[in-house]
């Protein structure tokens, strides 16, 4: 199986400021990398797939990039309501996508 | 708009099985795979299950391999997830997902499963 790992698995950051987060699959990938973002007590949403191709109705401000085995999620001037995990996933092997284990964003 | 509407969570004793659905909406169910992903009390997401449009091809990640089986029912807009001889590591909020080119882009609110004696 394809492992994903994230880093990192929590982070502090203020109103403003610009956030990445890491994620690396245990063998390349190509770009079949998705993120999400979850709220407290909420459904996963997704942000961006492909890698790169941002969701409609996601913000501007986050940003994806990477191939093979390694990739970035960017959130640039966090927002009140960006406060929340992010998850990242595997959709290289079929209909079986794993997940990272998460990073939560919190504020500084 | 598409909803998704999961069911038939609850408290269960550890051995019994359990079977969870998802009614389906707002779309053509019978042309989308479908997915099933739990979440522990706490812990991260993780990948259950997964299903093609017609429901002939199945997939499970290895945690779940043997208990857990998927199906789905399209005159009735419907996926479903039996769960087998539960586990109290079974015990997370279990969401049906419609997957599109290879992600999940419609999620529900999930229902909850708790395994104990």
């Amino acid at each position: 199986d394809i492992q994903m790992t994230q880093s990192p698995s929590s982070l502090s950051a203020s109103i403003g400021d610009r956030v990445t987060i890491t994620c690396r699959a245990s063998q390349s990938i190509s770009n079949s990398l998705n993120w999400y973002q979850q709220r407290p007590g909420k459904a996963p949403d997704l942000l961006i797939y492909f890698a790169s191709t941002l969701q409609d109705g996601v913000p501007s401000r986050f940003s994806g990039s990477g191939s093979g085995t390694d990739f970035t999620l960017t959130i640039n001037g966090l927002q009140r309501e960006d406060f929340a995990t992010y998850y990242c996933q595997q959709s290289y092997t079929t209909l079986v996508y794993t997940f990272g284990q998460g990073t939560k964003v919190e504020m500084k | 708009e598409v909803y998704l509407v999961e069911s038939g969570g609850g408290l269960a004793q550890p051995g019994v099985s359990l079977r969870l659905s998802c009614a389906a909406s707002g779309f053509t169910f019978s042309n989308f795979a479908m997915s099933w992903v739990r979440q522990a009390p706490g812990k991260g997401l993780e990948w259950v299950s997964g299903v093609g449009p017609s429901g002939a091809t199945t997939y499970y990640a290895d945690a779940v391999k043997g208990r857990f089986t998927i199906s789905r029912d399209n005159s009735k807009n419907t996926l479903h997830l039996q769960i087998n001889s539960l586990r109290t590591e079974d015990t997370a909020i279990y969401y049906c997902a419609r997957v599109i080119s290879y992600h999940s882009d419609f999620w529900g609110q999930g229902t909850l499963v708790t395994v104990s004696s």
